[in-house]
């Protein structure tokens, strides 16, 4: 079952801040968040696993909410780098282990 | 620096071709390997689990005579696209990581560069 971001694009300028959500009609074992560059594959950024995590590096932090079955990935004072295809993926068990990926949140920094 | 890489980068060829594609794991070995698809302005697509010494298990509605995988290395996978046609034209995407066999794990998936695959 593939988990839901929301909202579908965000263009912000530079120096704003922006919310990445991501939910799951199933238990969520862990959220890996991805950002990808127009034709260049994802680039990794951070994992939560259950317990309420909340992680952050630089000005890119997210938490995880496993009783709503749901993450955030928070940019701040976003810069020009930030631009780029969020996506989430959960860790799933279906015949073997596999990450399934939401749809992608279309990020756009202007100057 | 990277730690899966995927060859070729591109791959323009007529219909009918059949295309393969490799991915490998440079500093460590992955005894699972995934192969995805991505359409323009679409998510990854799982098309397939690659399980070293044994066949790969492929995702519903993805053609298995179609998509030839191969994991005969703890470094390697290949995909092969058979007597490939327009509308195979896509991103190809490989990914390896040190899965533990947890759901839990804080191991991330590392994906290669990718392979564009143009079918005229």
């Amino acid at each position: 079952q593939q988990p839901v971001q929301s909202p579908q694009a965000v263009i912000l300028r530079e120096g704003e801040d922006a919310v990445i959500n991501c939910s799951s009609s199933k238990a969520l074992y862990s959220v890996h968040w991805y950002r990808q560059k127009h034709g260049e594959a994802p680039v990794f950024l951070m994992i939560l696993l259950k317990g309420g995590e909340q992680k952050g590096h630089d000005k890119i932090s997210a938490s995880f909410n496993e009783k709503k079955q749901q993450s955030s990935l928070y940019l701040t004072a976003s810069q020009l780098s930030y631009s780029g295809t969020y996506f989430c993926g959960t860790a799933v068990f279906q015949g073997a282990q596999k990450l399934v990926f939401g749809q992608g949140t279309r990020l756009t920094i202007n100057p | 620096g990277a730690v899966v890489s995927q060859h070729p980068s591109w791959v323009i060829c007529k219909s009918g071709t059949s295309v393969k594609i490799e991915c490998r794991s440079l500093d460590f070995q992955a005894t699972t390997m995934f192969w995805y698809r991505q359409f323009p302005k679409q998510s990854l697509m799982l098309m397939a689990t690659s399980n070293e010494g044994s066949k790969a298990t492929y995702e519903q509605g993805v053609e298995k005579d179609k998509f030839l995988i191969n994991h005969a290395s703890l470094t390697l996978s290949t995909l092969t696209v058979t007597s490939a046609h327009p509308e195979d034209s896509s991103f190809y995407i490989c990914s390896a990581g040190g899965w533990g066999g947890s759901l839990e794990s804080d191991q991330p998936q590392h994906f290669g560069d990718g392979t564009r695959l143009s079918i005229l």
